[in-house]
């Protein structure tokens, strides 16, 4: 069965530092990977995909199929920053859309 | 214009009582999904439908689970002689592509 695993519960993090939230996932197939954001008091949204390839609010996130990874990467962390990050993964076959999440990881930027 | 809306917010619920939970998806959006987040846990799959039809049931507890969605739009989560254990957040979330999901607020269900 798949899983994701998000080793860090808790981060914390200057405003202005570089920001990586680990994930790794174990899945025998290929996999398509995202990470998924809830900021204080919203719902949970999706922040970036791997097969899009973007940026998105500065963030990035490669897929390492080697080391079956996906970190998320952002250079210079902002305030707004400040959220629920959890890393998701949904399995490539027809009729299977489910989203298997990690455990999440807990970003507070540090003014 | 509205996302996915989900009724009740929050709903206490005396052990053993039986409880319905609603999830209006995104008008045309043929996927729609129940997740279950438990307190310091990420969503864990539930179920899902794609149209009315109930294509993975897979993640339901047990039998006092059952989810419905007979017309393909709005669906309902009913769990039948509530436990102490059912206690979580229930989100719902619909879709049009494969991954990219909108979510519901949820609904806090307590048991006593």
């Amino acid at each position: 069965a798949q899983r994701v695993t998000q080793p860090e519960k808790l981060l914390s993090v200057f405003k202005g530092a570089p920001v990586e939230l680990k994930c790794n996932y174990s899945y025998s197939g290929s996999p398509e990977l995202f990470w998924y954001v809830q900021y204080s008091r919203q719902r949970l949204q999706l922040l970036l995909r791997h097969i899009s390839r973007e940026s998105i609010k500065g963030f990035t996130a490669d897929l390492n199929k080697g080391e079956t990874s996906f970190h998320l990467k952002k250079p210079f962390a902002q305030e707004e920053d400040s959220a629920m990050y959890y890393c998701a993964l949904t399995l490539t076959n027809f009729g299977n859309e489910k989203l298997t999440f990690g455990t999440g990881t807990r970003l507070t930027i540090i003014p | 214009g509205a996302g996915v809306s989900q009724s009740p917010r929050y709903k206490v619920a005396k052990r053993g009582q039986d409880v319905a939970l609603r999830c209006d998806p995104i008008s045309g959006h043929v996927s729609l999904f129940w997740y279950q987040q438990a307190l310091g846990q990420g969503p864990e799959f539930l179920t899902y439908f794609q149209n009315e039809a109930q294509l993975d049931k897979s993640g339901l507890p047990s039998d006092r689970f059952f989810a419905e969605r007979p017309e393909g739009s709005v669906s309902t989560l009913k769990i039948q002689r509530t436990q102490q254990e059912d206690s979580a957040v229930y989100l719902c979330a619909s879709s049009l592509e494969r991954g990219k999901q909108f979510f519901g607020p949820g609904t806090r269900l307590t048991v006593l």
